[in-house]
């Protein structure tokens, strides 16, 4: 079967850094992505890996690893609008290419 | 700015009375989707059209039906809501979907359901 596991809630005062953590369990595992959303907006697309590394814009890095099934989101000189849910999501392929969500992990900011 | 709307952004219903709603996109793209998402959970796929080519998935009830009837248009229509169909309805679009790569999707700010 498919899963994604991520933490459900993750607190971090402003200033600091604060990693997200995503690990996968899919059949035709293509890339990971990262969406942010914050309370009663849409999500948005913040960055994709298709490789193994870090991919970096601004305050924002993720990271993949493919051998361990494992990425992260990290999130640098925390802001309170960085408060939000950070969804990763696998682009799959089972017979077609598919975007799978994980549960979401929920952003508490603190001044 | 393209964009892609969703109307209305709240939408209150009584149990069993049929509801449509309604996204709109500007972006020109071939893929739109349908998403439920419940209070903290992941948004969950119901269906997407490529084109006009409409594709459901395995685990989507009948109750739940979508119509796309140009480029820019799709709806989604319920047509015996539940006390379990309350949710957000997440309207998304990308520009392929045949694609190993991020197949960025842009996504509509939602109608939040109400069943009464």
């Amino acid at each position: 079967g498919q899963s994604l596991e991520q933490p459900s809630e993750v607190t971090a005062v402003e200033g600091a850094i604060v990693q997200i953590n995503c690990t996968y369990q899919t059949s035709g595992f293509y890339g990971l992505s990262w969406y942010q959303q914050h309370d009663g907006g849409a999500p948005t697309f913040l960055s994709y890996n298709g490789l193994d590394g870090l991919e970096e814009t601004g305050r924002f890095s993720s990271f993949l690893s493919r051998s361990d099934s494992y990425g992260y989101l990290l999130l640098q000189e925390l802001q309170m609008k960085d408060s939000a849910s950070y969804f990763c999501a696998v682009r799959d392929f089972n017979g077609g290419f598919k975007t799978i969500f994980g549960a979401g992990t929920r952003l508490f900011v603190k001044a | 700015d393209a964009m892609v709307i969703q109307n209305p952004r709240y939408q209150v219903t009584q149990f069993g009375k049929p509801v449509t709603l309604s996204c709109s996109q500007t972006l020109n793209h071939n893929v739109m989707y349908w998403y439920q998402q419940k209070s903290s959970q992941a948004p969950k796929l119901l269906f997407h059209y490529y084109d006009k080519d409409f594709n459901n998935e395995a685990d989507t009830p009948d109750n739940f039906q979508s119509r796309r009837p140009n480029t820019s248009f799709c709806f989604l229509d319920i047509r015996s809501p539940g006390l379990g169909d309350a949710a957000m309805y997440l309207c998304a679009t990308s520009r392929t979907r045949a694609s190993g790569g991020p197949n960025e999707q842009f996504f509509g700010p939602g109608t939040r359901l109400t069943v009464l």
